[in-house]
């Protein structure tokens, strides 16, 4: 079936170290996003890419990094300059319509990232 | 970075019920989207929206991309208890992000 994986479901770290969320979709989706959501928020925009090996800093990029190597995949690491790491991490990918704009975004069913 | 304005924040409402809620941008938008969240999981699309004044329906949900391009609202009618949940508008205007209302978390009573 076609969708978007994230793996894991839940992660565990200790402060100070980096840790990479993955994402896979098959869906043949040419953009990519990551989305971090806390408790009885939206979601905030941290990177996402429109093709591979080019991505774009969302709202809240610091202390996140991602690589877009390949169509299927954007990892997201995060690093220890992040002050508040703890959170549910969300990838999403969209298609594209014939006017090259992005339409819908469909979402993998997260990462709840927790540091300890 | 821009959310969208979501009302309400929270509903209780009884089994059978219609459900309003609405979104609000101050920017104009050319795709308006409408997603479900379940605890832990990820949101899942419910309806799109992609032009003024188009109004969708998906079985008991229906929503209406305003005719201002700067709302939407979304209406369930006789709501049922797996209809619980926080439902999220999101809007794209004319770049290439989707930005996101604060949820709405719905409650249904038996």
């Amino acid at each position: 079936d076609g969708g978007i994986t994230q793996s894991p479901k839940y992660l565990f770290r200790k402060e100070g170290q980096n840790v990479t969320l993955s994402c896979e979709q098959n869906l043949n989706h040419d953009a990519m996003y990551w989305y971090r959501q806390d408790p009885g928020q939206g979601l905030r925009l941290i990177y996402y890419s429109q093709i591979v090996n080019d991505f774009q800093k969302g709202d809240i990029a610091e202390g996140y990094s991602v690589s877009r190597e390949k169509k299927e995949s954007f990892p997201l690491t995060v690093t220890s300059a992040q002050k508040n790491p703890t959170a549910f991490y969300l990838c999403a990918s969209s298609i594209r319509s014939r006017d090259r704009v992005n339409t819908e975004a469909f979402f993998g069913q997260g990462t709840r990232l927790t540091v300890v | 970075g821009q959310q969208l304005n979501q009302s309400p924040q929270s509903m209780f409402i009884q089994e059978g019920e219609d459900v309003s809620m609405n979104c609000t941008s101050s920017s104009i938008f050319n795709t308006w989207l409408w997603y479900k969240q379940d605890p832990g999981e990820g949101p899942v699309l419910l309806i799109a929206l992609y032009k003024a004044g188009e109004l969708t329906s998906n079985g008991r949900l229906t929503a209406q991309f305003g005719i201002t391009r700067k709302d939407s609202f979304l209406n369930i009618s006789a709501s049922i208890p797996s209809d619980v949940g926080i439902y999220f508008c999101a809007g794209r205007g004319t770049g290439n992000q989707f930005y996101f209302g604060t949820g709405t978390s719905l409650t249904v009573i038996p």
